[in-house]
């Protein structure tokens, strides 16, 4: 059983289209997120959601809307996508990260290609 | 706001050299996180060092958190083909805030 599991792994699109990912963890956790990874690997936090709701959001384009419909489940909704959204984007999940070590666990990637 | 810098970028080594790769925070931290990417792979977290001075080992991998907990290390002895990837560190702040540094990819020639 996959522990942070997102979907599609691959997705390949035009300049101005609209496009989601999905994301779930079995862990039971109280926080997840989404990370972008660009070419350089560079990490960076876009969102972070607690118990469905948003405590974290970094300077990301408002055309990028999470939505938390439980506390197992965040979904990326990303608008009129341009070139320079092209990336890796990460889903990851922790326990609430003032108890025990809050490391994360993060999902497989979703790679996202704009063309 | 929080930085965490990382070098080198990149370090190539011959099979069963050693090698480290280090992190700055420009803030103290309240602790520091070690995660591996393998290529194509997504982060998996290694280990969490908390104290200031604080020294873990696992096998070869031996980490290590400075006494100002501002900056640490992560040195792998006699590298394996196995130890290839990228090797970010994570540092949070007081405020809870987890910052990524850019990582170090580890390149390994057999």
């Amino acid at each position: 059983d996959t522990a942070v599991s997102q979907t599609p792994k691959y997705l390949v699109t035009q300049m101005g289209n609209d496009k989601s990912i999905k994301c779930e963890q079995n862990l039971g956790h109280d926080t997840m997120y989404w990370y972008k990874q660009d070419s350089k690997k560079f990490l960076k936090i876009m969102f972070s959601y607690n118990n469905k709701e948003l405590i974290i959001n970094e300077t990301v384009p408002n055309r990028f809307s999470p939505k938390s419909p439980d506390k197992a489940h965040l979904n990326l909704h990303i608008n009129s996508l341009e070139l320079g959204d092209s990336a890796v984007y990460f889903c990851a999940s922790s326990q609430n990260p003032g108890l025990v070590t809050g490391e994360l666990f993060f999902g497989e990637g979703s790679r996202l290609t704009v063309l | 706001g929080q930085q965490v810098m990382q070098i080198p970028q990149y370090q190539h080594v011959q099979e069963g050299e050693d090698f480290t790769t280090y992190c700055n925070s420009s803030t103290t931290l309240s602790n520091i996180q070690w995660y591996k990417q393998r290529p194509g792979g997504h982060p998996v977290f290694l280990i969490q060092l908390v104290k200031s001075g604080e020294v873990k080992k696992q096998k070869r991998l031996t980490f290590q958190f400075g006494e100002a907990k501002k900056n640490s290390s992560l040195h792998i002895t006699a590298t394996q083909t196995t130890d290839v990837g990228t090797y970010f560190c994570a540092g949070r702040s007081p405020g809870n805030m987890l910052t990524f540094g850019g990582g170090t990819r580890l390149m390994v020639k057999p």
